[in-house]
């Protein structure tokens, strides 16, 4: 069956990068594309970028000049990585396979920001 | 980027009662080609990652009751569930898949009386 999973710090210092891993099982990444989505604590969801099974990746213009997605496909993993962090980046980090909509989706990592 | 608006915010029914939930884009998610509506609904419990309830407007995924009813088309969308269930205590979101990027509504919270 289709997993994902996150993995990463759950504390972060302002102005830190963040690196998070999303590790999936029953599934290729070579046809398979993978989003990244956050959720502030008690708040709605901003998809943050993605990417797809041919390896491109598109980003939201809001944060596209901090964040990166990257992946291993040999190690079925695609990762996160987002500069110059700030308090509003507290949140639950979310991979979810994408297929224009999201159908399955990682149990989440919650990363808060803070000294 | 494409707006979602849903409304209400927040409501409150008793089991067994029919709730309606309301979604609007900015834009229409109908593509002509196909005849899609690029348009889901996913419900989220507390403490759990949104589940993916609805694709293209009205259908259900694998699994989903049938009392989840989702309908619309171009700007106006609606989630319907017939017979709410305690279980169904949730926030649900509307998502657009029209255009990139993909973007959420602010979601309804349904609370169970």
């Amino acid at each position: 069956q289709v997993q994902l999973k996150e993995s990463g710090p759950g504390l972060v210092q302002p102005s830190q990068t963040l690196s998070l891993t999303c590790t999936v099982s029953g599934l290729s990444l070579t046809s398979n594309s993978v989003s990244w989505i956050r959720q502030p604590p008690g708040k709605g969801l901003e998809w943050m970028g993605v990417i797809w099974s041919n390896g491109g990746t598109d980003y939201n213009s809001a944060i596209k000049s901090r964040l990166s997605i990257s992946r291993d496909t040999s190690k079925s993993q695609v990762f996160l990585k987002m500069n110059s962090l700030q308090t509003e980046d507290t949140a639950m980090y979310f991979c979810a396979r994408t297929r224009g909509n999201f159908d399955y989706w990682g149990q989440g990592v919650m990363v808060t920001v803070s000294s | 980027d494409i707006v979602m608006t849903q409304t209400p915010s927040s409501q409150a029914v008793s089991a067994g009662e029919k709730v309606t939930m309301s979604c609007k884009s900015s834009q229409s998610l109908l593509y002509s080609e196909n005849k899609k509506n690029y348009l889901a609904w996913y419900q989220q419990k507390p403490g759990q990652s949104p589940k993916l309830l609805i694709s293209w407007a009205s259908t259900r995924e694998s699994g989903v009751p049938d009392r989840f009813i989702g309908s619309g088309s171009g700007t106006d969308f609606t989630l319907t569930i017939s017979s709410v269930q305690a279980e169904d205590l949730a926030v649900y979101y509307c998502e657009q898949y029209y255009d990139t990027p993909p973007t959420f509504g602010s979601g309804t919270k349904l609370e169970i009386k």
